[in-house]
């Protein structure tokens, strides 16, 4: 019963691959979130998506592209991993101000 | 760069005594938040503010806001080690769900 769910909790890959990160939430919320949080624990926002509009964190390359095929997901597809995307990646879905974050996923490219 | 900067990054006390994180930020908002963060897990929110509101309580929970000044506070009183984690503030622009901004952290360990 798991609010926001997202896997793999650990995904370690080489440089120049190509990954996904699931999301999922049984929130019913319309808003989804995916945020990258550095080894210094900064966490920074990278999309915002719900049914109708998608916005993007200027900062973020166009390697990161957000994928939702229904309103309970959002999964996050990373094209040609380079090593600073090494990081932790959370999703969370929110109503109105509050946001809900899943566990995170840990990767780390070699 | 980021919106809220934390003020101390790192904070360590003793069980029982009362712990002070301080945060300031740079543009107007609607609202500002505190999450929690246990090592290794996901971010647990804790408590909004609204720019309107400038004292708020939940359980051992205290937060302030300035506008004026651009800064928040949260108090939590009485803390217990299992309060130990990283508290981060987010702000947001409006109440609509847009996306927040958050600070760099503040790590408080409570020691038994």
């Amino acid at each position: 019963d798991t609010a926001v769910s997202q896997t793999p909790k650990y995904l370690v890959t080489q440089m120049g691959n190509d990954k996904s990160i699931k999301c999922e939430q049984n929130l019913g919320h319309d808003t989804m979130y995916w945020y990258k949080q550095d080894s210094k624990k900064f966490l920074k926002i990278m999309f915002s998506y719900n049914n109708k509009e998608l916005i993007i964190n200027e900062t973020v390359p166009n390697r990161f592209s957000p994928k939702s095929p229904d309103k309970a997901h959002l999964n996050l597809h990373i094209n040609s991993l380079e090593l600073g995307d090494s990081a932790v990646y959370f999703c969370a879905s929110g109503v109105a101000e509050t946001q809900y974050f899943g566990p995170g996923t840990r990767l780390l490219v070699l | 760069s980021q919106q809220g900067e934390e003020d101390p990054q790192a904070l360590s006390i003793q069980e029982g005594e009362n712990a002070t994180m301080n945060c300031s930020y740079k543009t107007s908002i609607n609202n500002l938040q505190w999450y929690r963060q246990n090592s290794g897990r996901g971010l647990v929110h804790l408590i909004l503010i609204r720019s309107n509101e400038r004292e708020k309580h939940s359980g051992r929970l205290r937060v302030t806001l300035d506008t004026s000044k651009k800064s928040s506070s949260l108090l939590i009183t009485a803390s217990r080690a299992a309060d130990t984690a990283s508290y981060f503030c987010a702000t947001g622009k409006d109440n609509a769900g847009n996306m927040l901004t958050f600070g760099g952290g503040t790590r408080l360990m409570v020691k038994p």
